[in-house]
């Protein structure tokens, strides 16, 4: 299975910030089956990014996502108040589908 | 507007069994491939099991196989998954989401506490 590891595990940035998270694969994820998910807590994950780079319907163009092969990252380019909570990525190139074990990012 | 409603968590012993319900709307629920993801208190996510649109592919992650089941029932815009001899791991919130590949819509889930 293809195991994921997200960087760096927690996340301190102010609003307005720029920030920078990261998702390696142990294989290379072709076709860039690649999601991202936010989690706030108390809710249900919500997706983000699909295909490494295109957002889902509803998300805000502050959110990119880019990368390629094994090494995927996600950008918010304007930290909002609302944006702090945890980003998971999400492989879907083999089965089963996994998740990275999560970026929390918080509040500096 | 796309909802979908668990329900059937709940406490059970350590080899007990529970069945849970997922009811959807706002959508053509027999169109689409439909999938169970579990999250343990204070970790990721985890994904448990998929249906196909048709019921034709079914897929398992390797500990709940021979262990839960999926079905659904399009008559119904109802998704399920019965699980037996539940071990204290097990013990989750419990997501329907839909999707082939990435899950693009959630419920809100249902906590499943296995504990003698």
């Amino acid at each position: 299975e293809i195991v994921l590891t997200q960087s760096p595990g927690t996340l301190s940035l102010s609003p307005g910030e720029r920030a920078t998270l990261s998702c390696r694969a142990t294989q290379i994820v072709t076709s860039n089956y690649l999601a991202w998910y936010q989690q706030k807590p108390g809710q249900a994950p919500r997706l983000l990014i699909y295909g490494a780079s295109s957002r889902a319907t509803g998300i805000p163009d502050r959110f990119s996502g880019g990368g390629s092969g094994t090494d995927f990252t996600l950008t918010i380019s304007r930290l909002e108040p609302e944006d702090f909570a945890v980003y998971y990525c999400q492989q879907y190139h083999a089965s089963p589908r996994t998740f990275g074990q999560g970026t929390k990012l918080e509040i500096k | 507007e796309v909802q979908m409603v668990e329900s059937g968590g709940g406490l059970v012993k350590p080899g007990g069994s529970l069945r849970l319900s997922c009811l959807a709307s706002g959508f053509t629920f027999s169109n689409y491939n439909m999938n169970w993801v579990r999250q343990a208190p204070g970790k990721g996510l985890e994904w448990v099991s998929s249906i196909s649109a048709s019921s034709s592919h079914i897929y398992y992650e390797d500990s709940g196989e021979g262990r839960f089941t999926i079905s659904r029932d399009d008559a119904k815009n109802s998704l399920f998954l019965q699980m037996d001899s539940l071990r204290a791991e097990d013990t989750a919130v419990y997501y329907c989401a839909r999707g082939t590949y990435v899950f693009d819509y959630w419920g809100q889930g249902t906590l499943v506490t296995v504990s003698s």
